[in-house]
């Protein structure tokens, strides 16, 4: 009940295109659902986040699509630049039981330019 | 940059021993947390510190042990190390009243020979 479901697990896109990851979660009491992305030596680092009160939400090309009803949400990266290549990660977390992240898996993206 | 500090950047060190991992949050950020990531477990939770008082526990091992001090920063003991240690770990910090948003520390990478 506590896991996030990524896809894919990678992803190549060519430059200029449309990078779409997928997460899907059981747990209808998550509250929050961020999705870092990390570069190799990083930290992952906070790219956008959304409550479930609201179906989208967009920051510069980067835009979260939620399903509450199919327990669903995405990241699309639209125009994708090559110096997008990284590691994206969905997560969700419960405000009450102190905001611990569950992570998906991870989504490794390559954009060929 | 985050403005989460984490020492050592890297460690190596032999089965068995005990280690002790720093962690600064950002300036103003009463909340810590300690996160695992490894290549089969992925991101994992650890515990979670709100000033000074441990708030939230994930999949800690007992050999495992935190705290947070009273000028904030963090600190993660590791002991008894087996090789399955062998991961990166994150410090987080957010901001009180926007407790979901977490930011990431650099990481140390703990090598386990």
């Amino acid at each position: 009940q506590q896991q996030v479901k990524q896809s894919p697990q990678s992803l190549i896109v060519q430059k200029g295109g449309i990078s779409i990851i997928n997460c899907a979660y059981e747990n209808t009491a998550f509250d929050y659902f961020p999705w870092y992305q990390q570069f190799p030596g990083k930290g992952p680092a906070l790219l956008i986040a959304i409550r479930p009160d609201v179906s989208e939400k967009k920051e510069g090309r980067f835009t979260i699509s939620f399903n509450k009803s199919a327990k669903q949400f995405s990241l699309h990266i639209m125009d994708s630049q090559p110096g997008d290549s990284a590691t994206y990660f969905c997560a969700a977390s419960i405000t009450q039981y102190g905001n611990k992240l569950v992570f998906g898996a991870g989504t490794i993206l390559r954009v060929k330019s | 940059d985050s403005g989460v500090t984490q020492t050592p950047k890297h460690l190596i060190t032999a089965t068995g021993q005990r280690v002790t991992l720093r962690c600064s949050p950002r300036s103003g950020d009463l909340s810590v947390y300690w996160y695992q990531q490894s290549l089969d477990q992925g991101l994992q939770f650890l515990i979670q510190y709100y000033n000074g008082e441990e708030r939230a526990k994930g999949n800690i091992l007992e050999r495992f042990s935190a705290q947070q001090f009273p000028d904030l920063h963090s600190e993660l003991n590791l002991s008894s190390l087996e090789l399955g240690d062998s991961a990166l770990y994150f410090c987080a910090s957010s901001v009180s009243g926007r407790d979901n948003e977490q930011f990431f520390g650099p990481g140390t990478r703990l090598t386990v020979l």
